[in-house]
């Protein structure tokens, strides 16, 4: 299947600080981006949906000036947190797809923690 | 709304004991069902999409049929590599096509 990868892949940062995560497709050319958040033993929640060149939709309840995400080619998506705060830490996911008749395919996940 | 609903939340099998995970789920309008695999700490792995009732598909000792209400994964004769979340998704022919996820099953396989 085709790769896509994240990075960090952790990061443990302060309150208040601001962290970005990477989301790459690196066979593939990434039509749809799409960003997760995981608690623990829990489904993956949709963040946002994000396409090329374009803004990201959110999710209802999801804070899209928290949660910057930009994707500003085919291949490359990120996502920031800012202002971070203890109970934003969590594993967050990215995926992408080629287009709407292909499957989607995820990155190995950010585990997030603030302290 | 989309939902999906997987049973059991949780399996613990013996190795070589077969068994089948379930998928049940509302859309409107189905335009694929998916299956993945992921392992703690990890993103989810792709495994399987299925398109239409009727539909099979399998990989090794796993294999994913669909009807118009649910999903099955069969496992065959599963090894402790197999323990892993089993996670299911449908996506609608509307909308942005998004994955709308189930909580998922975790296998345990012992030898």
């Amino acid at each position: 299947g085709a790769v896509v990868s994240q990075h960090p892949s952790w990061v443990i940062c302060k309150s208040g600080t601001s962290v970005k995560i990477e989301c790459r497709s690196l066979d593939f050319q990434a039509t749809t981006m799409f960003w997760y958040r995981q608690f623990p033993k829990q489904s993956l929640m949709l963040m946002a949906t994000s396409n090329e060149g374009s803004k990201a939709t959110y999710e209802q309840g999801v804070e899209k000036d928290k949660f910057l995400i930009n994707h500003a080619s085919l291949t490359l998506s990120t996502l920031t947190v800012t202002s971070a705060h203890p109970e934003d830490s969590s594993f967050y996911i990215c995926s992408a797809r080629g287009d709407m008749n292909t499957e989607a395919f995820f990155g190995q996940g950010t585990r997030l923690t603030v302290v | 709304e989309d939902q999906v609903t997987q049973s059991p939340e949780a399996l613990r099998l013996q190795e070589g004991e077969s068994s089948s995970l379930n998928c049940s789920y509302t859309v409107s309008g189905l335009r694929g069902l998916f299956w993945y695999r992921q392992d703690p700490g990890k993103g989810p792995e792709f495994l399987f999409t299925l398109y239409s009732a009727g539909e099979e598909k399998e990989k090794e000792r796993l294999k994913a049929t669909l009807t118009k209400k649910e999903s099955f994964l069969h496992i065959t004769a599963p090894k402790p590599e197999d323990s892993a979340t089993y996670l299911c998704a449908v996506q609608a022919r509307s909308g942005y096509s998004t994955l709308t996820f189930g909580k998922g099953t975790m296998l345990l396989v012992s030898p």
